[in-house]
């Protein structure tokens, strides 16, 4: 029943290692996103997919590549891991298509704790 | 630019009290979707209420109301006799534009005691 999923919940990892962080969502959405909030609970987009097309890209460093194979998914993968990416990410979606305003609804967050 | 300041940064209050939180934003747009989000201890974000530009119609849904006012471009949201599980970080969020992106609020963390 869960409508927005995203694993792991918790990443502990090394500067420099690469990881990947999944959604999934199982509300028939357009648009997916992912979302950053920092160690003051700041929230910044970083990414918006519509029917797996880059609608958004915010001044996100290269290092972050966002993939959705479909529009049910979009994966986060981070390159070389820094101190200063540790935070919690969030998956979002929106039934709206097309980039348009909608509710968003958010999965459980993943903590990323870069060593 | 847009941008939504919530100006208050942590609230404490005792159980029953009743509680505002602050909104208030910037846009150029003319049509534009507010929102407040809860994101508990737990730390999931759940979607409380969205309202477009159009509609300034106050809202009450339980202990929560909502007042939308264009005139001083402020959403606030009022928690009646406040309990210890509305205990939460709570965001403004706002929407315009096509990209659908959500510009957030720096978040006022309630804390309702017993």
């Amino acid at each position: 029943d869960t409508a927005v999923s995203q694993t792991p919940k918790y990443l502990v990892t090394q500067m420099g290692n690469d990881k990947s962080i999944k959604c999934e969502q199982n509300l028939g959405h357009d648009t997916m996103y992912w979302y950053k909030q920092d160690s003051k609970k700041f929230l910044k987009i970083m990414f918006s997919y519509n029917n797996k097309e880059l609608i958004i890209n915010e001044t996100v460093p290269n290092r972050f590549s966002p993939k959705s194979p479909d529009k049910a998914h979009l994966n986060l993968h981070i390159n070389s891991l820094e101190l200063g990416d540790s935070a919690v990410y969030f998956c979002a979606s929106s039934q709206v298509p097309g980039g348009a305003v909608d509710t968003q609804y958010f999965g459980p967050g993943t903590r990323l704790t870069v060593l | 630019a847009q941008k939504v300041t919530q100006a208050q940064t942590e609230i404490s209050v005792v159980e029953k009290e009743d509680v505002t939180l602050d909104c208030v934003y910037e846009t150029r747009d003319t049509t534009y979707y507010l929102f407040w989000y809860k994101q508990p201890p737990s730390g999931e974000l759940v979607f409380l209420i969205r309202r477009n530009s159009f509609d300034e119609q106050n809202e009450i849904s339980g202990r929560y109301s909502w007042n939308f006012q264009k005139s001083t471009s402020s959403f606030n949201f009022t928690i009646t006799a406040s309990q210890v599980v509305d205990s939460a970080v709570y965001f403004c969020a706002l929407g315009s534009g096509n990209t659908g992106k959500l510009i957030f609020g720096q978040g006022t963390t309630l804390q309702v005691k017993p």
